[in-house]
């Protein structure tokens, strides 16, 4: 079946290196990818999204690239904060409607 | 503001209870979801409605029952016949007149076993 797949599960990084996570999606109809930050004890919160017809999509200090061949797409931060720790999950869609498949998640330690 | 609202923030329940999530919203949007999440996993999706009055399962739908009465409202009962309650449920929903839009997800509910 539908499957989003996501490494690593756990990352830790230096304060101001960069973060890099990496998802695998199974349908190749799969057309639009959120990634969601979330913290401790809250709900997953949207940080950036990229569309099928879009290769690379930056917000300041966070990017998303997308090869739609490969069926992979890429979170990557820069200048990572201490305050970028969290829970990090991919996720994939075919339509508006339909169901979103998540990836398992990546955790996220910033070291001051 | 518009957002999603989950009630209460955690819950308990006693062996052969039934007790019901609240998740109301006021963006306005069609689409409403409940998700599962156990510690250090992914979400799971319990049940989802596109529209009011309609609604389907979703991959972990035992034991579980919605309504979707109102387009703002979509609770979630945890019934006695599921064995394994505890966990971390979310809510949340979407504009599907929109295509290619993100959920949007409430803060929510921490249910445990007494």
């Amino acid at each position: 079946g539908e499957n989003v797949e996501q490494h690593p599960s756990t990352l830790s990084v230096q304060e101001g290196d960069s973060a890099v996570i990496k998802c695998t999606y199974s349908d190749s109809a799969s057309n639009y990818f959120p990634w969601y930050k979330q913290e401790l004890g809250k709900g997953p919160q949207l940080i950036i999204d990229i569309r099928s017809n879009v290769g690379e999509k930056k917000d300041q200090r966070i990017a998303v690239t997308l090869n739609k061949t490969a069926k992979h797409f890429s979170l990557h931060i820069t200048e990572t904060q201490p305050e970028d720790s969290a829970v990090y999950f991919c996720a994939a869609s075919k339509t508006s409607y339909d169901k979103v498949i998540f990836g398992p998640g990546t955790s996220l330690s910033v070291i001051p | 503001d518009g957002g999603i609202t989950q009630s209460p923030k955690y819950l308990f329940r006693k062996e052969g209870q039934n007790v019901t999530l609240s998740c109301e919203q006021n963006l306005n949007h069609d689409a409403m979801y409940w998700y599962r999440q156990d510690p250090g996993q992914g979400l799971r999706l319990i049940y989802y409605s596109q529209i009011v009055n309609d609604f389907q399962k979703g991959d972990i739908a035992e034991g579980y029952s919605v309504s979707r009465e109102k387009k703002e409202s979509f609770p979630l009962t945890v019934t006695s016949a599921q064995k394994n309650p505890t966990a971390f449920y979310l809510c949340a929903s979407l504009d599907g007149a929109v295509s290619n839009q993100p959920q949007h997800f409430g803060d929510g509910t921490r249910l445990s076993i007494l």
